[in-house]
């Protein structure tokens, strides 16, 4: 069974940093592409970064370029998200989720996020 | 902020059928596959619909996705008290680079 544990939430100040973990269990996790989305109390679903299974290709929401870093570490399964100069607007419950896609060859715009975790709930105040 | 457009709320009697629309563009519906997630209270997201129109295992076959050049709908049919949740579409944007999603739709069941 496919299981993602996101951690390392909690509450930061303005301007702080903080590192989530996603622990990965149940599949081969090398293989896959992994991401980050994040949801504000009571608004929608933002998507925040991807990583491919190498790490050779990385994207970022607009939103969180330059001040959040994602990151893998394939011989530990999990899953990192580096985020500083936090503010405000950034507290959300974030989660991972998997990426996957019909394809043989990763391919961004093919893929979907069939697992996710449950999330970890991050707040930025003073 | 969301480049793809939903209706904020949609609604339905058990046993009938609801539509969901995405209004995007050519940038990310238009050239890419659309996604759609389910999200019940509290809960995390669930992949509904993939790659435009097909189903993960276990999602029942009265869900069914469609796309026609920027939009793409959702519909659910025969529907059930179980289907009251948050409905989001979501799609690969090429000028953002990355992906997007909807601004999501309440279902409520009547």
């Amino acid at each position: 069974e496919v299981q993602l544990v996101e951690s390392g939430g909690g509450l930061v100040k303005p301007g702080g940093s903080l590192r989530l973990s996603c622990a990965a269990s149940g599949f081969t996790f090398r293989s896959y592409t992994m991401n980050w989305v994040r949801q504000a109390p009571g608004k929608g679903l933002e998507w925040v970064s991807s990583i491919n299974s190498g790490s050779s290709y990385i994207y970022y929401a607009g939103s969180v370029k330059g001040r959040f870093t994602i990151s893998r570490d394939n011989a530990k399964n999990s899953l990192y998200l580096q985020m500083n100069s936090l503010r405000a607007e950034d507290t959300a419950v974030y989660y991972c989720a998997r990426g996957d896609s019909d394809s043989s060859a990763y391919y961004a715009p093919d893929e979907y996020f069939q697992h996710w975790g449950q999330g970890t709930l991050v707040t930025v105040s003073s | 902020q969301s480049v793809l457009t939903q209706p904020p709320s949609a609604s339905g009697t058990p046993g009938q059928r609801v539509t969901i629309s995405c209004s995007g563009s050519s940038s990310n519906i238009g050239d890419n596959t659309v996604n759609w997630y389910q999200q019940l209270p509290g809960t995390a997201p669930k992949l509904l619909i993939y790659s435009n129109n097909q189903r993960p295992s276990g999602v029942p076959d009265r869900f069914s996705g469609s796309k026609s050049g920027t939009s793409a709908s959702l519909a659910i049919s025969g529907l059930q008290s179980e289907d009251e949740a948050d409905y989001y579409c979501a799609a690969w944007d090429d000028s953002l680079n990355g992906y997007v999603f909807g601004t999501g739709t309440k279902v409520t069941v009547l």
